[in-house]
């Protein structure tokens, strides 16, 4: 696709309930990113892969957050045993390597909620 | 510590009057600085980056080392301007972007 695809748009899980959120980057891009942007704050950054590797995963807050990119592309981001502090947008972004000096591509967002 | 501070949650300007969206840094190296903005109902987007020395849509932003400040000014507001705005660090190295809280700017008719 022309963009970064993230999916579902809003979930809304039970506390205690495992979500996981998908990302699908520009094709070819190396780089994936993962933020999370609680109510009227910027975004912060929780881990980065380039290719299949999780080079920098020291934004995760807690073990119960865990992120994958298997293949080098399609990134899955995982929360087990949500608590209500994890409600907020989850962002992805992806970008080529370097050439694009801080110019990611953002997806639209995974509104998370949990009640 | 990288930090950035938007000082300002809300700006609200009449159109064709000049705006400035300050942002302050906090970083002990030289930073890579950045402004993204988001429409109402878009996605984030990179408006323009320290490097580029670029003018997009009438914004440009200057890099005070001396004040370590990045502010983002236009002469003349239009309409269209209204939207979030994220000023944004980069340290030199890491792949990470550190945001600000952001800036709401409505431009009044």
């Amino acid at each position: 696709g022309a963009g970064v695809s993230q999916s579902p748009r809003y979930k809304v899980a039970k506390r205690g309930q495992d979500v996981a959120l998908r990302c699908d980057p520009i094709s070819g891009h190396v780089s994936l990113f993962w933020y999370q942007q609680a109510l009227g704050q910027g975004p912060e950054f929780l881990t980065y892969f380039q290719n299949e590797a999780q080079l920098d995963k020291s934004g995760l807050p807690s073990d119960r957050f865990f992120a994958e990119r298997p293949e080098g592309s399609v990134s899955t981001l995982k929360i087990q045993r949500t608590q209500q502090e994890d409600s907020a947008v989850y962002l992805c972004a992806s970008s080529t390597y370097r050439e694009d000096l801080g110019g990611y591509t953002f997806g639209s967002g995974t509104r998370l909620t949990v009640v | 510590a990288q930090r950035v501070t938007q000082p300002e949650k809300l700006l609200s300007v009449f159109k064709g009057a000049p705006v400035e969206l300050k942002c302050n840094y906090s970083y002990s190296g030289s930073p890579e600085l950045f402004w993204y903005v988001q429409y109402s109902r878009q996605r984030l987007q990179l408006l323009l980056r320290h490097i580029s020395r670029e003018s997009i849509k009438g914004f440009t932003a200057d890099l005070n080392k001396g004040e370590t400040s990045f502010h983002l000014k236009k002469p003349f507001a239009q309409e269209e301007d209204s939207a979030m705005y994220y000023c944004a660090l980069e340290g030199w190295g890491a792949q990470k972007l550190v945001f600000g809280q952001g800036t709401r700017l409505t431009i009044n008719p």
